[in-house]
């Protein structure tokens, strides 16, 4: 089946600086792919939706300022959380659509980032 | 705006019981509905995919089905195993820009 990787797993920064996510398609091309944060016990939240080549569009009450997105290739798409806060804390979660599969989405294994 | 309920958000069961796990949508216009499975701390396995036209999906002992008019969907696990612990997720992709939206999920476990 279609893998997605994300690197890192986790992460620990401090207040104030920048982390970056990646999320990559391995053996299939991913037009679009989804980013969502997860608190403790809660489901997913959608953050944004990336397509190849074009900007995200942002889903209401994301910062697009505070959650760069950029999808260079069809198989990365970088999540980048500039000056992290500890309320940055949180399970982000990336998932790819592999079109030839009636837009199944497959996710990436989650990055724990914690903001101290 | 689509929403999405799982029901129950929790559920314990014996080791061989059959169990169903339910999912209601708010908006029929769906493209197709995912359920997965999370383990805690981990990402998401995707169990089975059922299309708008199609009516139910099944892999090994999971059987899911989808009633679009009325807007539910239940996930069937036969002869529940410890294994099966974890939270299942229902999500639903909608039509015109495949946005998904998650239910809330229903933490599962299978007492030995």
């Amino acid at each position: 089946g279609a893998v997605v990787s994300q690197h890192p797993s986790r992460v620990i920064c401090k207040s104030g600086t920048s982390v970056k996510i990646e999320c990559r398609s391995l053996d299939f091309q991913a037009t679009t792919m989804f980013w969502y944060r997860q608190f403790p016990k809660q489901s997913l939240m959608l953050m944004a939706t990336s397509n190849e080549g074009s900007k995200a569009t942002y889903e209401q009450g994301v910062e697009k300022d505070k959650f760069l997105i950029n999808h260079a290739s069809l198989t990365l798409s970088t999540l980048t959380v500039t000056s992290a806060h500890p309320e940055d804390s949180s399970f982000y979660i990336c998932s790819a659509t592999d079109r030839g599969s009636y837009n199944e989405q497959f996710f990436g294994p989650g990055t724990r980032l914690t903001v101290l | 705006k689509q929403e999405v309920t799982q029901i129950p958000a929790a559920l314990s069961v014996p080791e061989g019981e059959n169990l169903v796990l339910n999912c209601s949508f708010t908006d029929s216009a769906i493209y197709n509905l995912q359920w997965f499975r999370q383990d805690p701390g981990k990402g998401l396995t995707s169990l089975l995919l059922i299309q708008s036209s199609q009516r139910e999906q099944t892999s090994g002992r999971l059987n899911a089905s989808l009633d679009k008019s009325s807007g539910r969907s239940t996930l069937y696990i036969a002869a529940s195993q410890p294994g099966d612990s974890a939270t299942y997720l229902c999500a639903v992709i909608n039509t015109g820009g495949f946005k998904t939206i998650f239910g809330a999920g229903t933490r599962l476990f299978v007492k030995a």
